[in-house]
Parts: C-alpha cells; sequence; structure tokens
C-alpha cells in the first residue's frame, strides 16, 4: 500500500523559513517523481514544485521561485522542501504527491499524502 | 504558464443527474490532462488521466474526452458520494497548473 506522510508544518513568522518532509512506503520512490501542491485555505489547489525520480531534474512555480528548494533522498524514501522568505501568502496546507512515472513530463498524480498546515503569521 | 479554465465554477445537481464539467487550457495541451477529485477536508483523488482513461478503481460513471485545449469530465448518474469539488489539472509543461475548481453541490 502506498502512503505518503508528511510532517514539519506549523506557524512560522513572515520571513522565516521551514523545512517540510514526505516520508513514503509501498513503492520504489527513486522510480517515480514526486511533487508538493498547496492549498490556501478555502481556495483551490495550486502546484508548487516537482523533482525527478532521480532528483537530477527540479521545477518550480514562478510564485516560490527562488525561495523553496525541493530535494530528496532515495536512500530514506523521503522528499523534502526547504521554503525560505516565507510569505503571509504561503499560508496552505501542503501536500506531497507521487507522479505516475520517473519523469515529472506528462506524469499524473496517482496518490497524495493527507496533508501539512503551514501558517505564516506573526 | 498554461492556464487552466474550467465552468461552470459551482453546479447544482440531483442524483441521478448527468453532470458535464468543462475545462479550457490557454494553449494546446494534447491529451495531457487529468481530473481529480476533492472532499472536505481530504486529499484529492485521481479519477481520469491523460484526458480519457480511467483510473483504476474509479467507478465507471465518470469518463473524460477532450484534446488540444477543450476538455470534458462528464458524471453519467450522480450518486450521494460524488458531491465535491473537481480540478483539471495540465501535465503538458510546468508549472502543472490546476483549474480554479467546479463545486458539485445537492440540489
Amino acid at each position: 500500500e502506498v502512503q505518503l506522510l508528511e510532517s514539519g508544518g506549523g506557524l512560522v513568522q513572515p520571513g522565516g523559513s521551514l523545512r517540510l518532509s514526505c516520508a513514503t512506503s509501498g513503492f520504489t520512490f527513486s522510480s517515480y517523481a514526486m511533487s508538493w501542491v498547496r492549498q490556501a485555505p478555502g481556495k483551490g489547489l495550486e502546484w508548487v514544485s516537482g523533482i525527478s525520480g532521480s532528483g537530477g531534474s527540479t521545477y518550480y512555480a514562478d510564485s516560490v521561485k527562488g525561495r523553496f528548494t525541493t530535494s530528496r533522498d532515495n536512500s530514506k524514501n523521503t522528499l523534502y522542501v526547504q521554503m525560505n522568505s516565507l510569505r503571509a501568502e504561503d499560508t496552505a496546507i501542503y501536500y506531497c504527491a507521487k507522479a505516475s512515472r520517473a519523469s515529472i513530463a506528462a506524469a499524473q498524480i496517482d496518490y497524495w499524502g493527507q496533508g501539512t498546515l503551514v501558517t505564516v503569521s506573526s | 504558464d498554461i492556464q487552466m479554465t474550467q465552468s461552470p465554477s459551482s453546479l447544482s445537481a440531483s442524483v441521478g443527474d448527468r453532470v458535464i464539467i468543462t475545462c479550457r487550457a490557454s494553449q494546446s495541451i494534447s491529451s495531457y490532462l487529468n481530473w481529480y477529485q476533492q472532499k472536505p477536508g481530504k486529499a484529492p483523488k485521481l479519477l481520469i488521466y491523460a484526458a480519457s482513461s480511467l483510473q483504476s478503481g474509479v467507478p465507471s460513471r465518470f469518463s473524460g474526452s477532450g484534446s488540444g485545449t477543450d476538455f470534458t469530465l462528464i458524471i453519467s448518474s450522480l450518486q450521494p458520494e460524488d458531491f465535491a469539488t473537481y480540478y483539471c489539472q495540465q501535465s503538458y509543461s510546468t508549472p502543472h497548473t490546476f483549474g480554479q475548481g467546479t463545486k458539485l453541490e445537492i440540489k
């Protein structure tokens, strides 16, 4: 059974940093691209970033480019996102998501974690 | 970035109704279009991928069609568990943008 478990969310001040983790199990982690998708309270889904199965390629939405860094440790089956210079508009539930193939290109998201809430407020 | 526009934004329907949700891309995305269902307080769930392929375990009353810029999600006969918000997403190019969502409510 595929499982994705996010952690690391919480309250952070504007300008601060936070690192989210996503521990996975039930599939060969290195064989699949992964993504982060967020959802602001009461709003729709926003694709944030993606990373290839090897970790060699990363992709970002313009809204987070230069502030967020997505990485993975295939030996630990874990996905990360380092979030710096956080803003109020980054407040959202952050979902870890498994892609259907090793490359992010043309891949759908076939499994989602339950999400972790990040609140940016003073 | 490719913009995805869904219509309608909200929809009231009854059990047994046939429902159609449309999604339009700002440029051609071939058939790289996915549909997700999200219920309150839950993570989204994949329904349809590659415009018309039904994800394993999804009931056959859900179907998708389209290519290029115009796509549809059809629910042939609404069931009580289908009342939710539906999102389209393009996976043609990054960022893999979502539509704004269509909230399907009980009439």
